[in-house]
């Protein structure tokens, strides 16, 4: 069984320009997260989605950063315009449900803003 | 609010010697307890978790973890180390109602040979 899948692995771009990253998650997973992980800590939520309902983003910037998860299935996370400090590795995660059910990470997409 | 604290930034340890990495908790009810190690470059595997009964849970890789209720830790242990335990690992908490999974800030593993 495919794990969840990110693209692009790596992104390098210049400070004020949008990017985006995009999440596959695996098969009936109807939970979907992404994290936002600086160097040398831990991962810190950014946004959670039951299906397609958003049901925790207080920690998303959304000033800046917007999600998405159409059809309850694949989400694509966008930042416009990119700050310097928002250089990082960003990590889907899916699961069944929450409670007690283990979440399974994607290899992330690492961000590097010039 | 529920949070992790994993007071060891690094734990240095010689092949073939037990581990110990330190985890407490903070949540409120009853607590469902995660540990994930990180290899460079990749992103978080799955090792183990508790839910509820023994104390003692066993994982992947010849990990375990006890958990100890009154206090709130639950410290991740292997036997005997090699050197390919060396990684970054996290524990992370969520409690009952289905609330996020919050990690901790990680531990470096350094297994020497």
């Amino acid at each position: 069984e495919a794990g969840v899948v990110q693209s692009p692995r790596y992104k390098i771009i210049e400070k004020k320009q949008p990017v985006a990253f995009w999440c596959n998650p695996i098969s009936g997973h109807n939970t979907l997260y992404w994290y936002l992980q600086n160097l040398g800590q831990g991962p810190e939520l950014l946004i959670r989605y039951e299906n397609e309902e958003a049901v925790d983003d207080s920690q998303l910037p959304k000033d800046r950063f917007s999600a998405e998860r159409l059809k309850g299935v694949d989400s694509t996370l966008k930042i416009q315009p990119a700050e310097l400090g928002d250089s990082a590795v960003y990590l889907c995660a899916s699961s069944l449900g929450t409670g007690a059910g283990e979440l399974f990470f994607g290899e992330g997409s690492r961000l590097t803003v010039l | 609010a529920q949070s992790v604290a994993q007071p060891e930034d690094q734990v240095n340890v010689a092949e073939g010697n037990p581990l110990t990495v330190k985890c407490t908790y903070s949540v409120s009810g009853n607590p469902y307890l995660f540990w994930y190690v990180q290899y460079p470059n990749r992103g978080l595997q799955f090792l183990l978790k508790y839910i509820t009964g023994d104390n003692l849970v066993k994982g992947s890789y010849g990990f375990e973890a006890e958990f100890n209720k009154s206090q709130t830790s639950f410290h991740l242990k292997k036997p005997s180390a090699l050197v390919s335990d060396s990684a970054l690992y996290f524990c992370a908490v969520r409690d009952q109602a289905g609330t996020a999974l919050i990690f901790g800030k990680g531990t470096t593993l350094s297994v020497s040979s």
